[in-house]
């Protein structure tokens, strides 16, 4: 069984300018997260879909963060403008509908200068 | 809204010593348990998880994690140790919407 999938792995940007993260999540799994975790810290989530709705986007810094998940499968979180403080790295997990254990990817890390 | 607090940034362990690493939590409703680790290198894995029934729950690689309903407590414990368990470990409540509070982590470092 494939995991969740991200992209790009690592990302380097200058402040103020735009970003797009990718992450496409295990086969069948309708619930998608995207997480910030900033070093020293614990994940943090930032918005949780279910099949293509969203269930919580309550943390989500929503004048410059966005998310989409269109078709239900594969997700995009974008951050526009980028500020150095989200320097971080961005976490998509997956999980069965119904079930509380999530399935993480490998994380994109972003630096911004 | 619910929080998760480890009492442990950083432990420093030989192996076969035994370990424990504390997990506190606050929520008022229904919660689900989660120990997570992240192996160097690697990303996030579940390590176990209770939802309800027996309190003391066992997880892969031999740990276990018991739960107190009383004290709000979700505590990691391994007899003895490895090498191969140095990795962080979080510490994570659900609720049943499936919105899951991690703690900031503790870094486990076994000495060979």
């Amino acid at each position: 069984e494939a995991g969740v999938a991200q992209s790009p792995r690592y990302k380097i940007i200058e402040k103020r300018q735009s970003v797009a993260f990718w992450c496409n999540p295990i086969s069948g799994h309708a619930t998608l997260y995207w997480y910030q975790q900033i070093l020293g810290q614990g994940p943090k989530l930032l918005i949780q879909f279910q099949n293509n709705g969203v269930v919580d986007d309550s943390q989500l810094p929503k004048d410059r963060f966005s998310a989409e998940r269109l078709k239900g499968v594969d997700s995009t979180l974008k951050i526009q403008p980028a500020k150095l403080e989200d320097s971080a790295v961005y976490l998509c997990a997956s999980s069965l509908p119904g079930h509380y254990e999530q399935y993480f990817g490998p994380g994109t890390r972003l630096t911004v200068t | 809204a619910q929080s998760v607090s480890q009492h442990n940034h950083h432990v420093i362990l030989s192996e076969a010593a035994s370990l424990e690493l504390g997990c506190n939590y606050s929520y008022g409703g229904t919660v689900n348990l989660f120990w997570y680790v992240q192996y160097p290198g690697q990303h996030l894995q579940l390590l176990l998880k209770y939802f309800s029934g027996d309190p003391l729950v066992k997880g892969i690689k031999g740990f276990e994690a018991e739960f107190i309903k009383s004290k709000f407590s979700f505590n990691l414990r391994k007899p003895s140790v490895q090498w191969s368990d140095t990795a962080e470990y979080f510490c994570a409540v659900g609720t049943n919407a499936g919105k899951s509070t991690f703690g900031d982590g503790t870094t486990l470092t076994v000495k060979p």
